[in-house]
């Protein structure tokens, strides 16, 4: 039973432009998670969101820029793509961020960049 | 900083086999240890964590954990068709923000 919903599904576009993805999640948790998940399969945190403060910001190119409006909503926008960005983008949430909060993963989106 | 090794890569058994799968961690100061599977084109799903040493079973999952070899494992009794999926393990970091650092995960397939 899908409870974290992430919008769109697929996304093609050129080097250089920009994208928008958006998750929301049915849960009623606080922390939401921005997660790359490459080639190889490596799911590798980016940004941790809790009440929409910014928890966790790892070592990402600056054209990466998360934003929460609630603690349901969390977006990622790219400004100008390059090919390496070519990934799966999934989000997940938790309740609080203890080490014991399961994480609860949407289905992700997946970019390719041409 | 932590680093997590699972082996094997890939792993192909028979349907009723018990399968193992193994973890390696590198910072003995972490807490929190998982198992997620992730079905092909699905989302990542929590299997099971355990955060301290020894065993805990649910169902046909069986996760082992020993701190001072750095090391956990999960075992799959009378592994299904359904369990053939890719299986990840993850380490959360201590320190008040959580972060979960995931391995590059084992391929699982059953064959009926």
């Amino acid at each position: 039973e899908t409870a974290v919903f992430q919008t769109p599904n697929y996304h093609v576009t050129q080097v250089g432009n920009e994208v928008s993805f958006n998750c929301k999640q049915t849960l009623g948790h606080d922390t939401m998670y921005w997660y790359k998940q490459d080639s190889k399969k490596l799911l590798k945190i980016m940004f941790s969101y809790n009440n929409k403060q910014l928890i966790v910001n790892e070592t990402v190119p600056r054209r990466f820029s998360p934003q929460s409006s609630d603690k349901a909503h969390l977006n990622l926008r790219i400004k100008s793509v390059e090919p390496e960005d070519s990934a799966v983008y999934l989000c997940a949430s938790s309740f609080g961020t203890g080490n014991y909060a399961e994480q609860f993963f949407g289905p992700g989106t997946r970019l390719t960049v041409l | 900083q932590q680093n997590v090794q699972q082996s094997p890569e890939s792993l192909i058994v028979p349907e009723g086999a018990r399968t193992s799968l193994n973890c390696t961690f590198s910072d003995s100061a972490s807490q929190y240890f998982w198992w997620y599977r992730q079905h092909s084109g699905k989302a990542p799903k929590a299997l099971m964590s355990i955060f301290s040493n020894g065993e805990k079973e649910e169902g046909r999952f069986t996760i082992h954990l020993n701190k001072a070899s750095l090391h956990f494992s999960l075992h799959i009794r009378d592994s299904q068709p359904s369990d053939s999926a890719l299986y990840l393990c993850a380490v959360s970091i201590t320190g008040n923000t959580r972060k979960l650092i995931f391995g590059l995960g084992t391929t699982l397939q059953v064959q009926p």
